[in-house]
Parts: structure tokens; C-alpha cells; sequence
């Protein structure tokens, strides 16, 4: 059974804090994939990475940073944590290297508050 | 500017009838849909795809229909039951190198005993 899990199911952090938040799968896949869901807003992709060391940025890179050590470890950064960043953060993978078309693998989720 | 629009956000049906979720979409590079259903604390899982080299894709309650000319998918859900109660996302890529998935807004899906 495929499996993408994540370091915390709920997580709360104070302003001005260095969050780390990890992910794991266990499917050998090449693309990981960190996106944060908001109501009204649906899912919105920060970063993604498509092999070990490599990172490109999604749609809302802005505030975030990441790091892909290992091929099965996917690490989410925010530098200083804001108010704003409150959220739902959800890790993804997907086979196939080169194509981001395959079917994504989700954990369940971080559910993170900044006060 | 959303490229991947899903206007209604929430429907309610009864169990055992047809449940229609729509999906509209502006970029016309996009050539596959893909549909993931979400419960309250669990991650997004697939759900149903289709290329646009085909208009319909079945896969036992669940079809996606895609109209290229009017940029518009929906997901038919027939019969309708209480476990389909979710959030479901509609997300669309495009071919090249450098091609995201991008996602709805989601649609939250009832389906009433």
C-alpha cells in the first residue's frame, strides 16, 4: 500500500519561528510535491521537486523555501513564520520523472496556526 | 488569474440519484483533467482522469465528460451514495516541460440519506 506520511497531523507555531514540516513516501517516486489548501482557494502548489537536490518553485513560492536531501524525504521551510501562513499544508509524490501527469499521492495533511 | 474554475462551491443530492459536478476551465494548452476527492482530515486521493483526445471516461458510478470546444468537464456520480460525501477537486496540466498541475477550488459534495 502506498503511503506519503507527514511529521505532524497538527502543528502551532508563534510568529517569527523557523517551521519545519517533513514528508516521507515510501513508493520510490521521483516528483514530491508541497501545496497548502485554504478555503475558497482550493490547493495551490508552493514548490515541487522533481529528483534529489532539485527544487522548482510552484505558484506561491513567496515565504517558503525547500529541501530534498533524499529521494524519499520532501522538507517544507518557512524561515519565519507569519500570521498569513496559517493553514492546511499537504505533501504529494508522483512516479515518472519528466512528466508531473501521473496520478499524485497526498499524506494527510498539516494543519499549522501562526499566532 | 484561475485557470481551473469549479463556480459552485458546494451541491446536495439525494442518495440514489445523479450527482453532476461541474468544472470550467481558460486555458486551452490544457490537455488532461484529472479529479480528486477529499474527506475532512485525510489528504486528496484520485479519483477519475480523461485526455482530450476522448470526450467521456468511465470507471464504474463515476464519468468524467469533456467538452474541448465549450473548455468544460463535469463528473457524474450515478448512483449517488453517503460515502461520496467529500470535497472534490478538479485539476488540469498541460504538455511540456515545465507544466504544473493546477487545481479548482473544490467543490463540496452532500449526499442526504
Amino acid at each position: 500500500d502506498v503511503k506519503v506520511t507527514q511529521s505532524s497531523r497538527y502543528l502551532v507555531k508563534r510568529t517569527g519561528e523557523k517551521v519545519f514540516l517533513e514528508c516521507v513516501q515510501d513508493m520510490d517516486h521521483e516528483n514530491m510535491f508541497w501545496y497548502r489548501q485554504d478555503p475558497g482557494l482550493g490547493l495551490r502548489l508552493i514548490y515541487f521537486s522533481y529528483d534529489v537536490k532539485m527544487k522548482e518553485k510552484g505558484d506561491i513560492p513567496e515565504g517558503y523555501s525547500v529541501s530534498r536531501e533524499k529521494k524519499e524525504r520532501f522538507s517544507l521551510i518557512l524561515e519565519s513564520a507569519s500570521t498569513n501562513q496559517t493553514s492546511m499544508y499537504l505533501c504529494a509524490s508522483s512516479s515518472s520523472a519528466g512528466t508531473l501527469r501521473d496520478e499524485q499521492y497526498f499524506g494527510p495533511g498539516t494543519r499549522l496556526t501562526v499566532t | 488569474d484561475q485557470q481551473v474554475k469549479q463556480n459552485s462551491p458546494s451541491l446536495s443530492v439525494q442518495e440514489g440519484r445523479i450527482s453532476i459536478l461541474n468544472c470550467d476551465y481558460t486555458n486551452s494548452m490544457f490537455d488532461y483533467f484529472l479529479w480528486y476527492k477529499k474527506y475532512p482530515a485525510e489528504g486528496p486521493t484520485f479519483l477519475i482522469s480523461i485526455s482530450s483526445i476522448k470526450d467521456k471516461n468511465e470507471d464504474g458510478r463515476f464519468t468524467v465528460f469533456l467538452n474541448k470546444s465549450a473548455k468544460h468537464l463535469s463528473l457524474h456520480i450515478v448512483p449517488s451514495q453517503p460515502g461520496d460525501s467529500a470535497v472534490y477537486f478538479c485539476a488540469a496540466i498541460s504538455t511540456g516541460a515545465n507544466s504544473k498541475l493546477t487545481f479548482g477550488k473544490g467543490i463540496t459534495l452532500s449526499v442526504r440519506p
